[in-house]
């Protein structure tokens, strides 16, 4: 049971360049997320995915776009990379339904844009 | 929208109390969450509380919950170098609404 995975680890990509970073969760959890984190700001939601073939904006959308490709594994894509995404983004997974929704995460992937 | 507010840093010495807080600002927030987060690695739940509960212990760990004030605090009684780490709030609201919001972390730094 791995939990959550993500790929890459580190990437580095120029600016106007384009990458999809990959999750995976074998935990068979209904809802799926993206989150970028970034000193002194915390975790910012950029996009989630309530259920298998639906995805809907968080907070920092912009220069973003999702896919929930089957229930296990929803990526994130950057079109045309800006210096502004350098960040590590995180993957995370719930299995909703309930009142508790304990979230949880991937290792991260460290991204610089140059 | 909802906001979760935390200091960013705090120092104690080993063997010592750590308290790290944290204000919201959501009054329909059903459940909080604290997540640890070591270095080079994800989020972990580190432990939970529901809004109709004042507090909840764990081995080292208390939580208080001041509804009245919106505030949350995270306990960790005789603080271990391995404790040192960053300490995100998080707060949950509306029943089936998977979405949580984050505070800013606290970074936790041990001094031997």
């Amino acid at each position: 049971n791995a939990g959550v995975t993500q790929t890459p680890k580190f990437q580095v990509l120029k600016t106007g360049q384009s990458m999809t970073l990959q999750c995976a969760q074998d935990m068979n959890h209904n809802s799926m997320y993206w989150y970028r984190q970034d000193p002194g700001m915390g975790l910012r939601l950029i996009y989630y995915s309530a259920s298998e073939g639906t995805t809907d904006k968080g907070e920092v959308p912009n220069g973003y776009n999702v896919s929930r490709l089957n229930k296990r594994e929803f990526s994130l894509r950057l079109e045309s990379a800006a210096p502004s995404q350098t960040s590590v983004y995180f993957c995370a997974s719930s299995a909703s339904g309930g009142v508790l929704n304990t979230q949880y995460f991937g290792p991260g992937t460290r991204l610089t844009v140059l | 929208g909802e906001d979760v507010e935390q200091s960013l840093f705090l120092s104690v010495r080993e063997g010592d109390s750590s308290v790290i807080n944290c204000t919201y600002t959501d009054s329909s927030s059903t459940y909080l969450y604290w997540y640890k987060q070591e270095p080079g690695a994800g989020l972990q739940l580190l432990t939970y509380i529901f809004s109709n509960m004042d507090m909840k212990q764990d081995q080292r760990l208390t939580v208080l919950l001041n509804k009245k004030d919106k505030h949350l605090s995270l306990r960790i009684a005789d603080t271990q170098t391995g404790d040192s780490a960053i300490y995100f709030c998080a707060e949950g609201s509306n029943f089936g609404n998977e979405k949580l919001t984050f505070g800013t972390g606290t970074r936790l730094t041990i001094i031997p």
